[in-house]
C-alpha cells in the first residue's frame, strides 16, 4: 500500500532563506507527483507536476526534482518571502485513474 | 484562470440528515474527484468520475455516498445519512484527463460540520 510521508511536519526561517521540505513515498509505481499549497480554510493550489520520467520541474523561486528509484522528492524554494507561509501537500498519483495520495504536509512560516 | 467552485462554503447539519454537497468543475474537464480532509489529517481519496461513471472509489465511500454529475456543468457528493464522523472538510477537484501530464485543480472546499 502506497504511503506518503513529508519531514519536517512544521519549519520557521527568516525571510531570505533558501528551504528544502521533503517528501519520501514507499511504491516507486508512481504516474507523477504533485506539490501543492494550502492555505488555512482554503483549497489546494497546484504548484508543480513532475512526470514519472522526469528529474525535475521549475517555476519561479520553486524547484521540485523526483527521484523514483529512491522513492523521494524534494522542494526547493529560494529566497523565501513572508507570503511564502502556509502548508505544503506532496501527492503521488498510483496509477491512471486521477486518485492522489497524499503526504500530510509541511507547514511552512515564513518571518519578516 | 479558470477555477472550480463549491458551494456552500460551509454546512452545518444534524446527525443522520442527508447534505448535498456542490461543486462546478472546469468546463472543459471530464474527469471529476472528490477528497475530504479531517481536521488535522491528511487529504483523502473518495471517489473519481468519468462519463457519468465511478472510476475508482476509496474504502470510504460506502453506501451513504453517491455522487451525479446531473446536469452538463454540476458536480455532486451526496451523503445520505451523515454521522459525526462525516465531519471534514470535502475537496471537489477536476481534470483535463488522467495519465501522468495532467495536475488536479481543486475548489476552496465545502467544511461540513455535523452535529
Amino acid at each position: 500500500k502506497q504511503e506518503v510521508t513529508q519531514i519536517p511536519a512544521a519549519l520557521s526561517v527568516p525571510e531570505g532563506e533558501n528551504l528544502v521540505l521533503n517528501c519520501s513515498f514507499t511504491d516507486s509505481a508512481i504516474y507523477n507527483l504533485q506539490w501543492f499549497r494550502q492555505d488555512p480554510g482554503k483549497g489546494l493550489t497546484s504548484l508543480l507536476l513532475i512526470q514519472s520520467s522526469q528529474r525535475e520541474q521549475t517555476s519561479g523561486r520553486l524547484n521540485a526534482s523526483l527521484d523514483k528509484s529512491s522513492g523521494r522528492s524534494t522542494l526547493y524554494i529560494a529566497a523565501s518571502q513572508p507570503g511564502d507561509s502556509a502548508t505544503y501537500l506532496c501527492a503521488v498519483t498510483p496509477g491512471n485513474t486521477g486518485k492522489l495520495i497524499f503526504g500530510q504536509g509541511t507547514t511552512l512560516q515564513v518571518k519578516p | 484562470e479558470p477555477e472550480v467552485t463549491q458551494t456552500p462554503s460551509h454546512q452545518v447539519t444534524q446527525m443522520g440528515q442527508e447534505v448535498i454537497l456542490r461543486c462546478v468543475p472546469i468546463s472543459n474537464h471530464l474527469y471529476f474527484y472528490w477528497y475530504r480532509q479531517i481536521l488535522g489529517q491528511k487529504v483523502e481519496f473518495l471517489v473519481s468520475f468519468y462519463n457519468n461513471e465511478i472510476s475508482e472509489k476509496s474504502e470510504i465511500f460506502d453506501d451513504q455516498f453517491s455522487v451525479e454529475r446531473p446536469d452538463g456543468s454540476n458536480f455532486t457528493l451526496k451523503i445520505r445519512s451523515t454521522k459525526l464522523e462525516d465531519s471534514a472538510m470535502y475537496f471537489c477537484a477536476s481534470s483535463e484527463r488522467t495519465g501522468d501530464s495532467s495536475p488536479l485543480h481543486f475548489g476552496n472546499g465545502t467544511r461540513l460540520t455535523v452535529t
